[in-house]
């Protein structure tokens, strides 16, 4: 399987708005709501960040949502803020206990 | 707290063999999936397999089968992943992640394997 397509970079001033796409086919992004996504800041390990295309785990900033249509993911963060400068990856299910992961966005707080 | 520890950074010597461990806890281990992610330098996360130590069904990336086996043992929730003969791209990041429903939470701080003659 192919990993899922993400633009390489994003970047915002604080306060403002970024959102970042995520687009698969009809094999994982479109035929699962399964798209999760992740922060990795350098040096450190992933952390989850949105569950089931829409969900925010306990902990986690209400500036961050995501969303889908179609074959294509997205997550945005509102109100942009110098720690949210980092990698994201997305992620998706992609049928037989399989997963597959985006090319990963870098996010620069401007 | 439900937490996931990985043994220390390797280095190795192309062709020879290689298993990190990566030890949970705060959670019944047997009962979740634990996947295994590649990141190599300055790259991407790549899904290389999962495995449900509780009756060892194990499931693989087509571009890690065959190249990668992964394991676990359930009496000191334990899974691992071996190389029977290392190359030089083999050189990466490692981190385990407990797959919960469809997502990984939490993830393992990462074994960094360094393959050079």
């Amino acid at each position: 399987q192919s990993a899922l397509t993400q633009p390489p970079s994003a970047s915002g001033s604080p306060g403002q708005s970024v959102t970042i796409s995520c687009t698969g086919t009809s094999s994982d992004v479109g035929g699962y709501d399964y798209v999760s996504w992740y922060q990795q800041h350098p040096g450190k390990a992933p952390k989850l960040m949105i569950s089931e295309v829409s969900k925010r785990p306990s902990g986690v900033p209400d500036r961050f949502s995501g969303s889908k249509s179609g074959n294509t993911a997205s997550l945005t963060v509102s109100g942009l803020q110098a720690e949210d400068e980092a990698d994201y990856y997305c992620s998706s299910y992609a049928g037989s206990n399989n997963f597959v992961f985006g090319t990963g966005t870098k996010v620069t707080v401007l | 707290e439900v937490q996931l520890v990985q043994s220390g950074a390797e280095v190795k010597k192309p062709g020879e063999s290689l298993k990190i461990s990566c030890k949970g806890s705060g959670f019944s281990f047997s009962t979740y999936w634990i996947a295994w992610v590649r990141q190599m330098p300055g790259k991407g996360l790549e899904w290389m397999g999962t495995i449900y130590p509780h009756d060892s069904d194990t499931r693989y990336s087509p571009s890690f089968q065959g190249q990668v086996t992964i394991s676990a043992d359930t009496s000191i929730s334990t899974a691992y992943l071996q190389w029977s003969s290392l190359k030089a791209s083999d050189s990466a990041m490692y981190y385990c992640a407990r797959r919960v429903g469809n997502c990984f939470d939490p993830w393992g701080q990462g074994t960094l394997v360094t393959v050079s003659s």
